[in-house]
């Protein structure tokens, strides 16, 4: 099946400063996804994008499909403390496949 | 709106105990049903889907097994735990293939 490679594995920030990760794939996908997961609880839904090329911004994130059809990426700006947690990229076509995650820990 | 409900939130479960946990979706009819194990707070491994009642599609062979008895209801079982069983188990449901997925909080399970 469709392998998603998710990168950087882990990433410790200052507060403030601005995060970037990103997801690829050797397949193609009609939609990808970007989660949050805090510490015991499920992934949340953060962006959806559904369209090749398209921007979407919520917040502070920002994702873009890639043109491709087979990456995405996430971009955080001036992250706070709250932004801990790890962030999981996923992409769909019949069913879904999830990246590995990035955990993301951000120092005050 | 749609909400969907895990319990229970945490189990410690002896070796060879049998397993249940459940999970329904309130809001939405006919949902496609998941349930995931992620271990070490890392990735996400699906362990089975259904698209309706009934209906249980397993990726991964293991001793656990999962049923829908009801169109909003899916539960997950073991006749008997193995101490590889531990982990975070969630339950997750979709309108469709191509909605996105929307998770439970989770259950964490220990199998001491």
């Amino acid at each position: 099946g469709q392998q998603l490679n998710q990168s950087p594995q882990s990433m410790f920030i200052q507060e403030g400063e601005d995060v970037s990760m990103n997801c690829t794939s050797s397949s193609i996908f009609n939609t990808w996804l970007w989660y949050k997961q805090d510490p015991g609880e499920g992934p949340v839904l953060l962006i959806a994008l559904y369209k090749a090329g398209e921007l979407t911004s919520n917040g502070r994130l920002t994702a873009q499909f890639g043109i491709t059809r087979k990456d995405s990426f996430l971009n955080i700006s001036a992250s706070i403390p709250s932004d801990v947690g790890i962030y999981f990229c996923a992409g769909q076509l019949n069913d879904m496949r999830f990246g590995a995650g990035t955990r993301l820990t951000v120092k005050p | 709106s749609q909400t969907i409900h895990q319990w229970p939130a945490t189990l410690v479960q002896p070796v060879g105990s049998p397993l249940s946990l459940e999970c329904t979706v309130e809001g939405t009819s006919n949902p496609n049903l998941y349930w995931y194990r992620q271990a070490a707070g890392r990735g996400l491994q699906l362990l089975f889907y259904s698209v309706g009642i009934g209906q249980i599609s397993s990726e991964v062979p293991q001793n656990l097994s999962a049923s829908r008895p009801q169109d909003r209801q899916f539960i997950l079982s073991s006749k008997k735990l193995l101490l590889s069983d531990s982990g975070f188990y969630l339950c997750a449901w979709s309108s469709d293939s191509n909605s996105p997925l929307h998770f439970g909080n989770g259950t964490r399970l220990t199998v001491t």
